[in-house]
């Protein structure tokens, strides 16, 4: 079946420490989009890319990078800069625009700093 | 730029009762609008969505979606309510290059 793959589903960071999240689709999609989902606050855009090897920042990228070397790879990584990292991330696929598909979603990965 | 409200971020029905999600959105031009539900610990999966054409849209699970242009709204309901059903919804518009998101509704569903 075709859809998105998020890893970790849970994950502990230490302080000052770098995180990657990985974020694999095999739907063929064109675009992919990391968001971030804090509670009562709906859906944050940290980056998204509409083809390989380019990618725009989003609504609250600092703190955070990401790649985009394959079509079907999309990992983000969270780093020492990013001070409140606690989250929920989720990952969103979609054809290229116009987005009247809408967006299919991974299952989220839920950092924590310990 | 394109915006979303959705009203109320918590709603409570009992289990058989009528389900309506309130949503109202802003754009500059003719807007793609979107429904997504949530479960716990879960991504969004896509309820239904507007694109063009008729302005009643059915989606999965019993849910339906009426696009308003005079009122800019895009209301969701359900006429009977299951227990089935408690989960966070969420509703987006998406206008060029950009999707934008509600804060989202949380409905609770009692038996």
């Amino acid at each position: 079946d075709g859809g998105i793959t998020q890893s970790p589903k849970y994950l502990f960071r230490k302080e000052g420490q770098n995180v990657t999240l990985s974020c694999e689709q095999n739907l063929n999609h064109d675009a992919m989009y990391w968001y971030r989902q804090d509670p009562g606050q709906g859906l944050r855009l940290i980056y998204y890319s509409q083809i390989v090897n380019d990618f725009q920042k989003g609504d609250i990228a600092e703190g955070y990078s990401v790649s985009r070397e394959k079509k079907e790879s999309f990992p983000l990584t969270v780093t020492s800069a990013q001070k409140n990292p606690t989250a929920f991330y989720l990952c969103a696929s979609s054809m290229d625009h116009p987005r009247a598909d809408g967006y299919t979603f991974g299952s989220g990965t839920r950092l924590t700093v310990v | 730029a394109q915006s979303v409200t959705q009203l109320g971020s918590h709603v409570s029905v009992s289990e058989g009762a009528l389900v309506l999600l309130r949503c109202n959105y802003s754009s500059s031009v003719p807007p793609y609008l979107f429904w997504y539900v949530q479960y716990p610990n879960q991504g969004l999966q896509l309820l239904l969505k507007y694109t063009t054409g008729a302005t009643l849209v059915k989606g999965i699970n019993g849910f339906e979606a009426e696009f308003k242009k005079s009122e800019t709204s895009f209301h969701l309901t359900k006429p009977s309510a299951h227990m089935s059903d408690a989960a966070e919804y969420f509703c987006a518009v998406s206008e060029d290059n950009d999707m934008r998101f509600g804060a989202g509704t949380r409905l609770t569903v009692k038996p």
